[in-house]
């Protein structure tokens, strides 16, 4: 079955600590995206990658990071300079050259704070 | 600046009419908008699609009306089931600078049909 997989489905990050969600897909699209989702909040861009080894900043990049060094893959690194990660992320893809840009998406991760 | 925006934070209908959900956008260079459904805890998953270039699209129990001079679109769900209780989230897109593309977000309306 072709799909997105986000893991884990939960995570926990001390003070000061980076944490990486995973995002993995088998769909061949070319561009993943990462958005963040707050309580009663739409989707929110943090970065986006249309081809292998190239990525740019969202609307609310700061405080993470992300690479993309392999087509099925696109991780993301919540920094400890992100002071506020309690969110659920959720990883998206798309074909490059769809004029619509149908994204689907993972199941999603949710970050909490200890 | 929200270019995409969805007035009514909620709806309630009863199983068996019509729900509508609105949406509205202040971007004339959008050239496709799209509709999502959410459950809790789970990522979106596409609905529908409407071109700038037409009025109306249909899919099943789902239509989208888009009226190009309002800046409006609708979403009608005929019949309503208990299952479509959902977030529904309008998006748009637009070509930009690089051939990259972007959706542009509504907040999104809750639905709750009610047996």
């Amino acid at each position: 079955d072709g799909g997105i997989t986000q893991s884990p489905k939960y995570l926990f990050r001390k003070e000061g600590q980076n944490v990486t969600l995973s995002c993995e897909q088998n769909l061949n699209h070319d561009a993943m995206y990462w958005y963040r989702q707050d309580p009663g909040q739409g989707l929110r861009l943090i970065y986006y990658s249309q081809i292998v080894n190239d990525f740019q900043k969202g609307d609310i990049a700061e405080g993470y990071s992300v690479s993309r060094e392999k087509k099925e893959s696109f991780p993301l690194t919540v920094t400890s300079a992100q002071k506020n990660p309690t969110a659920f992320y959720l990883c998206a893809s798309s074909h490059y050259d769809d004029a619509k840009n149908i994204q689907y998406f993972g199941a999603g991760t949710r970050l909490s704070v200890l | 600046d929200q270019q995409v925006k969805q007035n009514s934070p909620s709806l309630s209908v009863q199983e068996g009419r019509i729900s509508i959900l609105n949406c509205d956008y202040t971007n004339s260079m959008f050239d496709y908008f799209l509709w999502y459904k959410k459950y809790p805890a789970e990522g979106p998953t596409f609905l529908i699609s409407i071109s700038s270039i037409k009025d109306k699209n249909e899919d099943g129990r789902f239509t989208v009306f888009l009226n190009k001079s309002a800046k409006h679109l609708s979403l009608h769900i005929v019949p309503s089931q208990p299952g479509d209780s959902a977030v529904y989230f309008c998006a748009a897109s637009r070509p930009s600078a690089g051939n990259n593309r972007k959706l542009i977000w509504g907040l999104g309306t809750s639905l709750a049909v009610n047996p």
